[in-house]
């Protein structure tokens, strides 16, 4: 168990429905991830937050959405679903946002958009 | 652009039958490379860090190894619990603390 906590585990939705994941971080870490795994592309990584502020940013949407709360909890938005975007969506976490760290994985949402 | 390029895409074991994985790197100031295991349906579970060429790190029956452009991560006399997919991640020194991720090897070990 990496003591990252996502919710929910598994999601079927209906194209052109929106969607929230929650993911709450290893106690103490400040800084969450966002990737996608899908068959063809792998782990893609999306988006970052440090104690609550945007940090990095890669290939997100403009449909998708993340943020992250005084709690240090992070939630990611998924609006106007298409059926590609269905996929396994992991939150990472680690403590600290600018040296090399590891970052610990959560079990993942897995989203079907049907 | 930072790019993980990793081989075989697919290995098959005897259980006892040592082998390598590697992972090709191109990364602008390398500040750590990564090595996860994942089992199907589940997150990336961390196995070590590698900072500089020259370092080496071990965990039981692994052992992860660094040089200026490739990684290799060496399984000895694995057993059939080591089948997963091993994936390389390298983390650049202008990224913030995104990981660019290889595309993995499907390592299975038959007893």
């Amino acid at each position: 168990d990496s003591g990252v906590t996502q919710t929910p585990k598994h999601l079927i939705t209906a194209t052109g429905q929106r969607v929230t994941l929650r993911c709450s971080p290893r106690s103490g870490d400040l800084s969450v991830y966002w990737y996608q795994q899908s068959l063809d592309q792998g782990l893609q990584f999306l988006i970052q937050y440090y104690n609550g502020e945007e940090r990095a940013k890669g290939n997100i949407l403009e449909r998708f959405s993340a943020q992250q709360f005084p709690d240090l909890h992070s939630e990611l938005n998924l609006s106007s679903l298409e059926l590609g975007d269905s996929a396994l969506y992991f939150c990472a976490s680690s403590v600290r946002a600018g040296e090399a760290t590891e970052a610990f994985f959560g079990q993942g949402t897995r989203l079907t958009v049907v | 652009e930072d790019q993980v390029t990793q081989s075989p895409e697919a290995l098959r074991l005897q259980e006892g039958e040592s082998s390598s994985l590697n992972c090709s790197y191109t990364v602008s100031g390398l500040r750590g490379l990564f090595w996860y295991r994942q089992d199907p349906g589940k997150g990336p579970e961390f196995l070590f860090t590698l900072y500089s060429a020259g370092e080496e790190k071990e965990k039981e029956r692994l052992k992860a190894t660094l040089t200026k452009k490739e990684s290799f991560l060496h399984i000895t006399a694995p057993k059939p619990e080591d089948s997963a997919t091993y994936l390389c991640a390298v983390q650049a020194n202008n990224a913030g603390n995104m990981l660019t991720f290889g595309g993995g090897t499907r390592l299975m070990v038959k007893p």
